[in-house]
């Protein structure tokens, strides 16, 4: 089985709608990132968390949220979703801060 | 602002031959780098993670310099094969006060024709 996952995998929705992407992982890892991969702008970090209690805006957190339910799982939502949040999402795992990072296989998100 | 850059932003090689994949970075003070694959809607696979403090690290055919004081990495790919084909991705681990962070360069697109 795969260490970090996510679901769903691909999700096609419509304009304000509120979609919710979730991410669990089995490395034990206290810190759990979520990124978003455009063409030609590389993947950017949306939010961060280094712990249950400790979660962090990125250089995009605008029009997300997030939900750190446990260690192991991190849920990534969008209160009213736009076109231009189209994308594929990545959610990573790392056990410092100065550690390798281990990602997801990502959810493609269409909003229409 | 940490900024990444890769060039080329995508490389075609016949098979056999090795190649140099180019990263550069603005602000040294980094952790560390980290090299990745992805294949076409898949998601990234680690392929190494170079400490600040080294010069270079290898894995079988593959083997990334570091250069800290110059803003440089570079990923060496020896005997390239078509299952190489894929975009390779470069993220610096920067300093922050809150911890560290990663930044991502655009990818280098490879191709390896048979």
């Amino acid at each position: 089985d795969a260490d970090v996952t996510q679901t769903p995998r691909n999700r096609i929705t419509k304009t304000g709608k509120r979609i919710m992407l979730e991410c669990s992982q089995t490395k034990g890892h206290d810190r759990m990132y979520w990124y978003r991969q455009d063409p030609g702008l590389g993947l950017r970090l949306i939010y961060y968390s280094f712990d249950v209690k400790d979660i962090n805006k990125g250089e995009i957190s605008d029009g997300y949220s997030v939900s750190r339910q446990a260690q192991a799982k991190f849920s990534l939502s969008l209160e009213s979703a736009i076109p231009n949040q189209t994308a594929l999402y990545f959610c990573a795992t790392s056990a410092t801060g100065q550690g390798e990072q281990y990602f997801g296989p990502g959810t493609r998100l269409t909003v229409t | 602002k940490q900024e990444v850059t890769q060039i080329p932003a995508a490389l075609s090689v016949p098979e056999g031959e090795n190649l140099v994949l180019n990263c550069s970075f603005t602000d040294s003070a980094i952790y560390n780098l980290q090299w990745f694959r992805q294949d076409p809607g898949k998601g990234l696979t680690s392929l190494l993670l170079i400490q600040s403090s080294q010069r270079e690290q290898t894995s079988g055919r593959l083997n990334a310099s570091l250069d800290k004081s110059s803003g440089r990495s570079t990923l060496y790919i020896a005997a390239s094969q078509p299952g190489d084909s894929a975009t390779y991705l470069c993220a610096v681990n920067r300093k922050e006060t809150s911890g560290s962070r990663l930044t991502f360069g655009e990818g280098t697109q490879l191709t390896v024709n048979p």
